[in-house]
């Protein structure tokens, strides 16, 4: 069945570490994003992926990295450079068009200890 | 720019219907979404509703458009205990390939 994985589902990090998130999509959508969730927050745009090999920087993308070079693989480094990195981590993807909107992966809740 | 408006609570009892309702500004918005979330989980696609339509039924759900008003709703005919969730409203403009705008949330309680 085609979707979107991200794993691991729950991640710890002490300060000062970077940390990678995975997130595979074999949906063969050319599109991805990377959301981060905080209570009563909504959804913030951290970046986003049109094509291999480039990406944008979405609203708060200050303490973040990514890289796309497959279309399936989208990870995202959360750097110590992020000063409140607990949050739930959100990775969907999409046609580059269209009705469709998007496919959410489930979710990889980073908490710093 | 860009903002999509929605209230954040929003309390039903089981069997009668929820509203949902969210607000717009880009009047060049092309389709509008409506996905749920549930608690620890992602983001689950319910139904969308291209921006030439005023009304799109699938089921127990009914998305009602103004365009007018840019004013969206989502209808949920007898509500169930499993309705309970966060609803967020999101479009997409004619600006290109520009990411998605979200709203912040609708979180739904139902009473039973």
């Amino acid at each position: 069945d085609g979707g979107i994985t991200q794993s691991p589902k729950y991640l710890f990090r002490k300060e000062g570490q970077n940390v990678t998130l995975s997130c595979e999509q074999n949906l063969n959508h050319d599109a991805m994003y990377w959301y981060r969730q905080d209570p009563g927050q909504g959804l913030r745009l951290i970046y986003y992926s049109q094509i291999v090999n480039d990406f944008q920087k979405g609203d708060i993308a200050e303490g973040y990295s990514v890289s796309r070079e497959k279309k399936e693989s989208f990870p995202l480094t959360v750097t110590s450079a992020q000063k409140n990195p607990t949050a739930f981590y959100l990775c969907a993807s999409s046609p580059p068009r269209g009705q469709w909107g998007y496919t959410f992966g489930s979710g990889t809740r980073l908490t710093v200890v | 720019g860009e903002d999509v408006e929605q209230s954040l609570f929003l309390s039903v009892r089981e069997g009668d219907s929820s509203v949902i309702n969210c607000t717009y500004t880009d009047s060049s918005s092309t389709y509008l979404y409506w996905y749920k979330q549930e608690p620890g989980a992602g983001l689950q696609l319910l139904t969308y509703i291209f921006s030439n339509m005023d009304m799109k039924q699938d089921q127990r759900l009914t998305v009602l458009l103004n365009k007018k008003d840019k004013h969206l709703s989502l209808r949920i005919a007898d509500t169930q205990t499993g309705d309970s969730a966060i609803y967020f409203c999101a479009e997409r403009t004619n600006s290109g390939n520009t990411p998605l705008v979200f709203g912040k949330g609708t979180r739904l309680s139902v009473i039973a």
